[in-house]
């Protein structure tokens, strides 16, 4: 374990159905991240929460909606998706103005049908 | 944007062998980070090299840093099977999130 647990682990849902996936970290860190990566591309920096706060949402479609209510959790509301959004969703925390390297969880790998 | 960029794509070795990956980045940095990645699970932080360094070791690996090519190379050294994963590395540029290149592919055959 890395301090940084994802569920669900999979996921497979319909394009017209609502689910979250969870991302939750214990290692006191004041910055979390989602990560999209599909098969043959860089990873994609999706958005950014600085102390709770979104700091960057990188031209993410709507139908991504991200919630932080604190700041050792971290959540993805996906609605209305498509196929092209299958894709590992990484989770990743990190200790800003350390420079210190992020802890990532182990993803949701998610198929959209 | 894409900052890093890893060559080669793959990597194919025999066990004991050296596996040299680079990268090649575009943009002043503050630290370069190497990442890990088994199939289908997170990845894993390997090591950081400020842009003022030239060379870090951590056990077998070694880290090289070139901020006049923007570049650097990952060599780990008598590889093992249990090397075989995807290698990323990251980009710090200051007060914006890491970012990564497409990775390297190792394979290593026993």
């Amino acid at each position: 374990e890395t301090g940084v647990t994802q569920t669900p682990r999979h996921l497979v849902m319909g394009m017209t159905n609502k689910k979250s996936l969870k991302c939750e970290q214990h290692l006191g860190h004041n910055a979390m991240y989602w990560y999209k990566q599909s098969a043959k591309k860089p990873l994609e920096l999706m958005f950014v929460y600085n102390f709770k706060e979104q700091t960057e949402n990188n031209s993410v479609p709507s139908r991504f909606s991200p919630e932080c209510p604190n700041s050792s959790h971290l959540f993805l509301h996906l609605h209305t998706l498509q196929p092209e959004d299958s894709a590992l969703y990484l989770c990743a925390s990190s200790q800003e103005g350390t420079g210190v390297g992020y802890t990532f969880g182990s993803g949701t790998r998610l198929t959209v049908v | 944007s894409q900052q890093g960029e890893e060559d080669p794509q793959a990597l194919s070795i025999q066990e004991g062998e050296n596996a040299t990956m680079n990268c090649s980045y575009k943009t002043s940095i503050n630290n370069l980070q190497w990442y890990r990645q088994n199939s289908g699970r997170g990845l894993v932080h390997l090591i950081l090299i400020r842009s003022n360094e030239r060379e870090k070791h951590s056990g077998r690996l070694r880290v090289t840093l070139d901020t006049s090519k923007k570049s650097s190379s990952l060599l780990i050294t008598a590889s093992r099977a249990a090397d075989t994963a995807s290698y990323f590395c990251a980009t710090d540029s200051g007060n914006t999130p890491l970012v990564f290149g497409k990775g390297t592919r190792l394979s290593v055959i026993a």
